[in-house]
């Protein structure tokens, strides 16, 4: 079946601007998770949902992150008045219950100029 | 605070030679489970293996396998019979707890793989 998929695949944008990063999870799983990986470093958490709501939103690093899920599927993490401190991989995990192990998508790159 | 600590930089190994991937970990949580992701040059993190702190043996997939020693706290990951296509980062990570409200994934720095003609 289909995996969990991202869009865009590559996002560039200029310092200040506001960006909109979409994940699609494997259907059916009900806790979604993002991460950012930055160049030669493991994934870092971000957020967490289970359901509609964020269940876990202790790693934004500040109030310019932010991320929905309105109908408990698809999810967005919005980033505003961007920083070039915000360039790198952001990835998006499903998972189908409350153990195991986290499907990751493709990723999307950021690049802020 | 949960900690996944990968030391070696870089690993070369003969193709269809055995390697081994060092991984430790540190929490007080007795309810754990540890992860091994691939991350080939496209970017994409493939699951590969999965154990939990109460499983009693250790776990296989394949040609992969995960030497859990838990007084130790190390997970370290064998691949058997290496190919050209495991080359690639390699990530070990842990989710504490084992299962609930968040188990969300801590992960080391990873170390990369290089399997050699």
């Amino acid at each position: 079946g289909a995996g969990v998929s991202q869009t865009p695949s590559n996002k560039v944008t200029e310092k200040g601007k506001y960006v909109e990063l979409r994940c699609d999870p494997i259907s059916g799983h009900t806790a979604l998770y993002w991460y950012r990986q930055s160049l030669g470093q493991g994934p870092e958490f971000l957020i967490y949902f289970q359901g509609t709501g964020a269940a876990d939103d202790s790693g934004l690093p500040n109030d310019r992150f932010f991320a929905v899920r309105p109908e408990g599927s698809v999810s967005t993490l919005k980033i505003q008045r961007t920083e070039r401190g915000d360039s790198a991989v952001y990835l998006c995990a499903s998972r189908l219950g409350p153990s195991g192990e986290q499907y990751f998508g493709p990723g999307t790159r950021l690049t802020v100029t | 605070a949960q900690k996944i600590t990968q030391t070696q930089p870089g690993m070369f190994v003969q193709e269809k030679e055995a390697v081994t991937l060092d991984c430790t970990y540190d929490t007080s949580d007795p309810s754990y489970g540890l992860f091994w992701y691939k991350q080939p040059s496209s970017g994409e993190m493939i699951f590969l293996i999965y154990q939990g702190s109460y499983d009693q043996q250790n776990a296989t997939e394949g040609r992969y396998s995960l030497n859990f020693q838990k007084a130790r706290k190390s997970a370290n990951l064998v691949i058997s019979a290496s190919q050209l296509g495991d080359s690639a980062m390699y990530f070990c990570a842990m989710s504490v707890p084992l299962t609930g409200a968040n188990s969300k994934l801590t992960f080391g720095k990873g170390i990369t793989l290089s399997v050699r003609p």
